[in-house]
């Protein structure tokens, strides 16, 4: 497609579980960043690839969250063992360079912890 | 440290009556890019502008129009004659420049949540 494409779009997860979500960036983009936007909030950084290489996950908030973009291009947020404070919508934008051109935004996957 | 401030939390006007959102940002570096987003109730953000710290021309888009004032480090947005569906959220962004080698990661500001009644 012709954009960035985030499945699923809607999760709900009990207290406890792991979820993947799954980023399909724009072809061709080499960096890709994982944002995690709680209700009412700006979007927060998490973690910021480039290619394959995860140069940047100061913004995971514990080390129950890893992502992964193993060939460069789609990429993964993984949570283990959900919390509820875990519930939110989680953002994945890629862009062209790795400059300060600008990034293109998914419509994310609103995550629910029950 | 990066940081993007956008006091109005919420702004309500009427069809036709004019808006500026505010942002205003901090930042130890002198080449910068600044972004502005919208995000509609559907949630994708999209992109609307982006500005280097070394060009402080005015911009015009149709409605939109951008005023960059590095004096007072402020990227203020204002909206012509509003229309309903420009309705939406709406974020300033700041990412620090290459040739500083900082990040390239942009810092969002807490959004302007923008109701424009008919």
């Amino acid at each position: 497609g012709a954009g960035v494409s985030q499945s699923p779009r809607y999760k709900v997860a009990k207290r406890g579980q792991d979820v993947a979500l799954r980023c399909d960036p724009i072809s061709g983009h080499v960096s890709l960043f994982w944002y995690q936007q709680a209700l009412g909030q700006g979007p927060e950084f998490l973690t910021y690839f480039q290619n394959e290489a995860q140069l940047d996950k100061s913004g995971l908030p514990s080390d129950r969250f890893f992502a992964e973009r193993p060939e460069g291009s789609v990429s993964t947020l993984k949570i283990q063992r959900t919390q509820q404070e875990d519930s939110a919508v989680y953002l994945c934008a890629s862009s062209l360079l790795h400059k300060n051109t600008e990034a293109f935004f998914g419509q994310g996957t609103r995550l629910t912890v029950v | 440290a990066q940081k993007v401030t956008q006091a109005q939390t919420e702004i309500s006007v009427v069809e036709k009556e004019d808006v500026t959102l505010d942002c205003v940002y901090e930042t130890r570096d002198t080449t910068y890019y600044l972004f502005w987003y919208k995000q509609p109730p559907s949630g994708e953000l999209v992109f609307l502008i982006r500005r280097n710290s070394f060009d402080e021309q005015n911009e015009i888009s149709g409605r939109y129009s951008w005023n960059f004032q590095k004096s007072t480090s402020s990227f203020n947005f204002t909206i012509t004659a509003s229309q309903v569906v420009d309705s939406a959220v709406y974020f300033c962004a700041l990412s620090e420049g290459v040739l500083s080698g900082g990040s390239y990661i942009p810092t969002f500001g807490r959004g302007t949540s923008l109701i424009v009644h008919p």
